[in-house]
């Protein structure tokens, strides 16, 4: 079956580290996306990518990083510089990058991250 | 900017009565809407999506919704619910042209169904 895998479901962490987290899609589709969803909050965008080694900023960037060297990995990057990164992590892929954002978007199981 | 509305936080109701999700979005240019379910501890599915044409969109598990341009809403209806149907409703919009217009969420409606 096709989709979109997120690792691990469960994540936790010290503060002041960096942890990575993992997106594989074998849908074939040209774009990702991660968002951020806090409750009440909706979905925050941090960063997408419409083609292999290219990614912009979405709307919450700071403190994120992320690399995009095979189609169908995006992982992403929570650095020590980010201020409050507990929250669940969604990521997203959508078919044709040229239509990208207005185009149905599919998502992972999520990764919830909690700083202890 | 574009923007998502959606009215209620949490609408709670009883196993086999109607419901309406209400979302209302702020933009004078055509748009893409969807909505999308959210259900406990997982990622988000498409319910369904207004491109264009019929103003009526017809969705999975019997949902529906209505574009009304004059009033800039994009309601989420269905008839009858069951208590499967419990799970966050998220409205989206975004513009047709796609590239780098991004899709704009609203915060969420909560449907808790009860029996």
């Amino acid at each position: 079956d096709g989709g979109i895998t997120q690792s691990p479901k469960y994540l936790f962490r010290k503060e002041g580290q960096n942890v990575t987290l993992s997106c594989e899609q074998n849908l074939n589709h040209d774009a990702m996306y991660w968002y951020r969803q806090d409750p009440g909050q909706g979905l925050r965008l941090i960063y997408y990518s419409q083609i292999v080694n290219d990614f912009q900023k979405g709307d919450i960037a700071e403190g994120y990083s992320v690399s995009r060297e095979k189609k169908e990995s995006f992982p992403l990057t929570v650095t020590s510089a980010q201020k409050n990164p507990t929250a669940f992590y969604l990521c997203a892929s959508t078919p044709d990058r040229g239509l990208s954002f207005a185009d149905t978007q599919y998502f992972g199981p999520g990764t919830r991250l909690t700083v202890l | 900017a574009q923007s998502v509305t959606q009215l209620d936080s949490q609408v709670p109701v009883f196993e086999e009565a109607p419901v309406e999700l209400r979302c209302n979005y702020s933009s004078s240019v055509s748009v893409y809407l969807f909505w999308y379910v959210q259900y406990p501890n997982q990622g988000l599915q498409l319910l369904l999506k207004y491109l264009s044409g019929s103003t009526l969109v017809k969705g999975i598990n019997g949902f529906e919704a209505e574009f009304n341009k004059s009033q800039t809403s994009f309601h989420l209806r269905k008839p009858s619910v069951h208590i499967s149907d419990t799970a966050e409703y998220f409205c989206a919009v975004t513009k047709p042209w796609g590239g780098s217009e991004k899709l704009v969420f609203g915060k969420g409606t909560k449907l808790t169904v009860n029996p």
